[in-house]
Formats: structure tokens, C-alpha cells, sequence
């Protein structure tokens, strides 16, 4: 069964410094995800992206996220400064078209010291 | 009042028993509705989408009523490999595939 996969598994970077998350979303699909769940709370979205730019985006989603799908296939989420709160589990998910169904990956553990 | 809610659990039954989930939303232009099942530590899957009609999975049933906001989840028969967090997810009706998760009840089923 065809499978969103995310790099890395689980990433510890220190305060300030930037982190890239990847990701390769089903290869058929054309809707692109980031969600994100901090231990213990729920799973809540971050942004959406669709031909190639922001679809829509949450409050969570200020300017030091960024995305972008820089060669056609991977799908990257960039957190600029990155601060002790953004540790969480990022999600990345795709779906095939809108009200399709949304497949998650397993997740990139993001922990920030 | 949260976007979703649900039950804060756990829920703790022997095998073999019946037990329901219930969760409410907010937004009463939601259009479409699912379960999802979370093992620990791991990505949301879904389990199965939520119809007006109510619909069935082998031992899960869903229901919806969209004048009380109201979507429940059945498991008959538990087994030890139902234990996992349910969640309970809103597709908003802002014209994009954005789904909004409750905070989800964890079912421990025990031998």
C-alpha cells in the first residue's frame, strides 16, 4: 500500500537553529499536509499546500514556518528559529483530491533544548 | 466551546465488552466526518468515515446527528488490539481539505 514517508524519525536541535522536516507524500496525490501534535495534546493543522502554494494555513503557522515542494516530489517543512515549543510530533499527510481521504506519515519528532 | 470534543477517558473495559465514544462539534457547517484510531506514539489512520445514516465496520458502528452536533463510535466485542486513543475529526467547510481533530479517548482493553 502506497505510503507517505518523513525524514527524519526524530530530530533534537538546540533553540534558534533551523530544522527542515521531509517529507514524500503519496505519488499520485496533489494535496499536501502538516499537522502537528505536542505530547499529550491534540492533533492540530498547520498548513496546506495545493499546486504549488499555500492553500491555507493556521495561527500556529507564523513566519518562521515555511513550505515548499522543491523538486516535485519531496515536500519540506522549514521552522526558521526554532523555539522550546515547537517540540512536538510534525505530521505530513496527502490526499489524492479534496474529500478524498488524508494519509498521514509517521510523524517526525521534533524535540527543541 | 473547543471545536471537538470528546470524552477525556481512559476507558478501561475487559475483552468482549461494549463500549461507546461520544464527541460533539461546534461548527455546524462541518460536512464531513471521521474516526480515527492513534496507537501510542504514532501517526493518526482512519478508521472508518462517519455517514447521516450511521454506517458499520465488522464491529464498529458510527453515528451522526448534525441537529444535536453529536457523532458517537461503537465497539462491540473489544479485543487487546483495540486499545489505542479514538479521535474524533471535523472536516471544516472552508472549502479545503483541513481536518480538526478532538483530543481523543483512550481505550485499554484488558485481558
Amino acid at each position: 500500500e502506497p505510503e507517505v514517508t518523513q525524514t527524519p524519525s526524530h530530530q533534537v536541535t538546540q533553540m534558534g537553529q533551523e530544522v527542515i522536516l521531509r517529507c514524500v507524500p503519496i505519488s499520485n496525490h496533489l494535496y499536501f499536509y502538516w499537522y502537528r501534535q505536542i505530547l499529550g495534546q491534540k492533533v492540530e493543522f498547520l498548513v496546506s499546500f495545493y499546486n504549488n502554494e499555500i492553500s491555507e494555513k493556521s495561527e500556529i503557522f507564523d513566519d518562521q514556518f515555511s513550505v515548499e515542494r522543491p523538486d516535485g516530489s519531496n515536500f519540506t517543512l522549514k521552522i526558521r528559529s526554532t523555539k522550546l515549543e515547537d517540540s512536538a510530533m510534525y505530521f505530513c499527510a496527502s490526499s489524492a483530491d479534496l474529500g478524498n481521504t488524508i494519509y498521514f506519515g509517521e510523524g517526525s519528532w521534533l524535540t527543541v533544548v | 466551546r473547543k471545536e471537538v470534543e470528546q470524552d477525556p477517558g481512559p476507558f478501561n473495559v475487559p475483552e468482549g465488552a461494549t463500549v461507546a465514544f461520544n464527541c460533539t462539534y461546534s461548527n455546524s457547517a462541518s460536512q464531513s466526518f471521521f474516526w480515527y484510531r492513534q496507537d501510542c506514539r504514532k501517526e493518526p489512520k482512519l478508521l472508518m468515515s462517519v455517514y447521516s445514516s450511521g454506517n458499520e465496520d465488522g464491529r464498529f458502528t458510527a453515528q451522526l446527528n448534525r441537529a444535536s452536533q453529536y457523532i458517537s463510535l461503537l465497539i462491540r466485542d473489544s479485543k487487546l488490539s483495540d486499545s489505542a486513543t479514538y479521535l474524533c475529526v471535523v472536516l471544516r467547510n472552508s472549502g479545503y481539505s483541513t481536518l480538526t481533530f478532538g483530543k481523543g479517548t483512550m481505550l485499554l482493553v484488558s485481558p
